[in-house]
């Protein structure tokens, strides 16, 4: 059963800093994989999706990075802003399965 | 891009009354949506596979009795819950996939706070 994992749960950075945050994945036979980003209440907004057969995909300050053998996803955020505050979700979808499967999320704060 | 339009965004209702929440897709035909439910401070639990034209695929632990699902056009699947308690308060979330333009992923709704007093 695959299980996503998102590490660190919550994560405080003043203005300006680069970060990274990390997403793991138990079954690596993956269609494809998608970060979102949600605000407190809201729904969820697609950042990035990546499809297995690709390696990276970037954009404005955002880039997701996918190693499908390691079963491993980064999203970098550079320079961040106030305004970058919010959970950011990780999910993929199996091969065999029609539905996303999603980590529990990195809560980030930005302090300005 | 893709778009899910979910309503009502927030909704309080009295226990044991039902409430029926909506999920349309606004440019592009979805045969299959998904309902999520989401609790404070945790990841979106998979509910149903909305399943146009026929019944949902519930995920195990799941009451399809509770949690009524109809998916009659290729634009709208609603989610009903029955008989709502306390419990059933939660986050509902749902999303569709257009498969005409994979690059989009999956797009999902606003969401609905359900609040049973």
């Amino acid at each position: 059963k695959q299980e996503v994992t998102q590490i660190p749960a919550a994560l405080s950075v003043p203005e300006g800093e680069n970060l990274v945050l990390n997403c793991s994945f138990t079954d690596s036979a993956i269609y494809n994989l998608q970060w979102f980003r949600q605000d407190p209440g809201k729904g969820l907004t697609s950042l990035l999706l990546i499809q297995s057969s690709q390696r990276e995909q970037t954009s404005g300050r955002l880039n997701a990075s996918l190693d499908k053998s390691s079963g491993r996803s980064t999203l970098y955020i550079a320079a961040s802003q106030p305004g970058d505050s919010a959970t950011y979700l990780c999910a993929v979808l199996n091969q065999a399965g029609t539905a996303l499967i999603f980590g529990k999320g990195t809560t980030l704060s930005v302090s300005s | 891009g893709a778009v899910v339009s979910q309503h009502p965004s927030r909704v309080i209702c009295k226990s044991g009354t039902s409430v029926k929440i909506e999920c349309r897709s606004l440019d592009f035909q979805a045969t299959t949506m998904f309902w999520y439910r989401q609790f404070p401070k945790q990841s979106l639990m998979l509910m149903a596979t909305s399943n146009e034209g026929s019944k949902a695929t519930y995920e195990q632990g799941v009451e399809k009795d509770k949690f009524l699902i109809n998916h009659a056009s290729l634009t709208l699947s609603t989610l009903t819950v029955t008989s709502a308690h306390p419990e059933d308060s939660s986050f509902y979330i749902c999303s569709a996939r257009d498969s005409g333009r994979d690059t989009y992923g999956y797009t999902f709704g606003s969401g609905t706070r359900l609040t049973v007093v």
